[in-house]
């Protein structure tokens, strides 16, 4: 069974640093691209970030590049993504999702990035 | 990377038939095989319903149906049911590794 699972949400203030992980199971990590999505409390889907499964090449959306860093460790079967001078707009729970030649077809559960002072 | 827009809101009957559109540009959903459709229940992470614009994983029943015309997606739902009522959103490839998102639009069934 697929399974990913998001960690390292929470509060931090404006200007704050936070890095989430996400642990992949049940299926050939290294195989695979990934990406991370955002949905903001009561608001839709954003496509936030891609990595390959060979970490290169790596792109971003423009609300977050030069912020925000992704990046995975094939051989712990994670992928992370470091997000430092977060803004209140960054508020969202933030997904891992497994790309493949379906479409983003697996997700995790999310995980809660609250930015407040 | 602007996002697609689709309809806030669609209602339909049970066992009715409804489709909700996709509008893009000549820069994704125009230029790319690469639509895909999820459909997200409250409190719950989205799931894939189509991709390659028309394509359905398995598991989806053949009731979810995508079809795309120039920069236009749609996704109909065929036989509403009950389980059917939740947001779904299109997403396209952009070009330069980017994919874009639809503000989502939330099924009734009525």
């Amino acid at each position: 069974e697929v399974r990913l699972v998001e960690s390292g949400g929470g509060l931090v203030q404006p200007g704050g640093s936070l890095r989430l992980s996400c642990a992949a199971s049940g299926f050939t990590f290294s195989g695979y691209s990934m990406t991370w999505v955002r949905q903001a409390p009561g608001k839709g889907l954003e496509w936030i970030s891609y990595i390959s499964s060979t970490s290169s090449p790596i792109h971003y959306a423009d609300s977050v590049e030069g912020r925000f860093t992704i990046s995975r460790d094939n051989v712990r079967n994670s992928l992370y993504v470091q997000m430092n001078s977060l803004r209140e707009e960054d508020t969202a729970v933030y997904y891992c999702v497994r790309e493949s030649a379906y479409g983003f077809d697996y997700w995790g559960q999310g995980a809660l990035v609250t930015v407040s002072s | 990377q602007s996002a697609l827009t689709q309809p806030a809101s669609v209602s339909g009957s049970l066992g009715q038939s409804i489709s909700i559109s996709c509008t893009g540009t000549s820069s994704d959903i125009g230029s790319y095989n690469f639509v895909s459709w999820y459909q997200q229940h409250p409190g719950k992470a989205p799931k894939l319903m189509i991709y390659e614009d028309s394509k359905r994983p398995s598991g989806v029943f053949n009731r979810f149906f995508g079809s795309k015309s120039g920069n236009t997606a749609s996704l109909t739902i065929s036989g509403l049911q009950a389980e059917d009522e939740a947001d779904y959103y299109c997403c396209s490839y952009a070009g330069s590794g980017i994919w874009v998102f639809g503000g989502g639009t939330t099924l009734t069934v009525l």
